[in-house]
């Protein structure tokens, strides 16, 4: 079955500062996708960004990145020059590129951005 | 405008109700979920339709039961409601089975 681990239950880091969400997960597959999501404390998710494994070039969505790195099983997320706003909980999440394509979550990390 | 909503956003109610919450996409979706994230935010998911039919169903009390009467809506009705069913329970909704999901806000489900 696959897993996902997220290690770091916290952080914080100062605005304008690079900060790095790990993530690691653990499946047999080699056609799949992870994707990191962000809950703010409205609540809301919010896709962050999309990667598909069989393409070995790394997301970018803005000041948000990700480091791919697919024999290790790895899927950090990079976010540049932070801002208050990014404040919230990050997510990350695999799917299998098959059956029902349900997402495996990760447990979360709170991402604390201070002033 | 709202891509998926979800109503009611709050709902309080004791033990022993039954309740239901509903879900509306405006995005054209084949595929809706429901999913139930407790208090330490992790998150389950709970059942999906696609084009209307059942492709995940995960072990959740069959107090649960959910209905989607076209690709647009999908509800989820709780029966004998319990202490346990406190959470925030998400609706989400994406283009095929293998696409991204977009959530709506969320109801939170209070059980007294």
């Amino acid at each position: 079955a696959q897993t996902v681990t997220q290690s770091q239950p916290e952080m914080s880091v100062q605005e304008a500062e690079t900060v790095t969400l790990s993530c690691t997960y653990d499946t047999s597959e080699s056609n799949y996708y992870l994707f990191w999501y962000k809950q703010p404390p409205s609540r809301q998710m919010i896709l962050v960004i999309r990667q598909e494994a069989y393409k070995q070039q790394n997301a970018t969505e803005n000041r948000f990145s990700v480091n791919f790195q697919k024999a290790a099983k790895s899927f950090s997320l990079k976010i540049s020059d932070s801002q208050l706003g990014d404040t919230a909980m990050y997510f990350c999440a695999f799917m299998k590129y098959a059956s029902n394509y349900q997402l495996i979550w990760g447990a979360g990390t709170k991402l604390i951005i201070k002033p | 405008d709202t891509a998926v909503s979800q109503t009611p956003k709050y709902l309080v109610t004791q033990m022993g109700n039954d309740k239901s919450i509903k879900c509306e996409q405006n995005l054209g979706h084949d595929t809706m979920y429901w999913y139930k994230q407790d208090s330490k935010k992790f998150l389950k998911i709970m059942f999906s339709y696609n084009n209307k039919e059942l492709i995940i169903n995960e072990t959740v009390p069959n107090r649960f039961s959910p209905k989607s009467p076209d690709k647009a809506h999908l509800n989820l009705h709780i029966n004998s409601l319990e202490l346990g069913d406190s959470a925030v329970y998400f609706c989400a909704s994406s283009q095929s089975p293998s696409y991204e999901q977009y959530f709506g806000p969320g109801t939170r489900l209070t059980v007294t």
